[in-house]
């Protein structure tokens, strides 16, 4: 069935290095790939999204790439901030529902 | 505007008590998702609601579990007979269409005891 897999499962980096995550997906019918942030007991939250028209997106910070031809997304944050520390979640959409991969916790030091 | 909401946010249950959760999506969303997020875990999806269609209930993960959405808005999550593998932090999100952002609620932890 679908799969999504995202690797790393952790992540430290010093304030103002950058971070990457990347994630694969089983499904080559999937068009729509949106990156959560989700801190301790609270909610996901969107931080960027992309769709399978399109390779790279940016906002600020964080940009998004997709291969759609090897099944890879990435999520980068530049400059990192203290406040980044979170755990991130890709996801691909299947039909009309998201498949999340297991998180990446980040870690960022002053 | 106000986002999508949950209640209760914390819910104890005794292994075999039946608990409903509730979900208030965006006004004006017509989609609706239930996602189950174990602890440590990403969400994986339980079902869908277009209005009060439910069009995908394959992630449900027994008959235990059953959902509603009678008008089209709030909806309910509602699991019998509730065992402790089932303790868990189960989310709602809304979209405006299928195919649009889908953006999530804070989420009802429950823990069975």
């Amino acid at each position: 069935g679908e799969n999504v897999e995202q690797h790393p499962s952790t992540l430290s980096v010093q304030e103002g290095d950058s971070a990457v995550i990347k994630c694969t997906y089983s499904d080559s019918a999937s068009n729509y790939f949106p990156w959560y942030k989700q801190e301790l007991g609270k909610r996901p939250q969107l931080i960027i999204d992309i769709r399978s028209n399109v390779g790279e997106k940016k906002d600020q910070r964080i940009a998004v790439t997709l291969n759609k031809t090897a099944k890879h997304f990435s999520l980068h944050i530049t400059e990192t901030q203290p406040e980044d520390s979170a755990v991130y979640f890709c996801a691909a959409k299947y039909t009309d529902k998201l498949i999340f991969g297991t998180g990446t916790r980040l870690q960022v030091f002053p | 505007g106000a986002g999508v909401s949950q209640s209760p946010r914390y819910k104890v249950a005794k292994r075999g008590q039946d608990v409903a959760l509730r979900c208030d999506p965006i006004s004006g969303h017509v989609s609706l998702f239930w996602y189950q997020q174990a602890l440590g875990q990403g969400p994986e999806f339980l079902t869908y609601f277009q209005n009060e269609a439910q069009l995908d209930k394959s992630g449900l993960p027994s008959d235990r579990f059953f959902a509603e959405r009678p008008e089209g808005s709030v909806s309910t999550l509602k699991i019998q007979r509730t065992q402790q593998e089932d303790s868990a932090v189960y989310l709602c999100a809304s979209s405006l269409q299928r195919q649009e952002t889908q953006y999530f609620g804070p989420g009802t932890r429950l823990l069975v005891l």
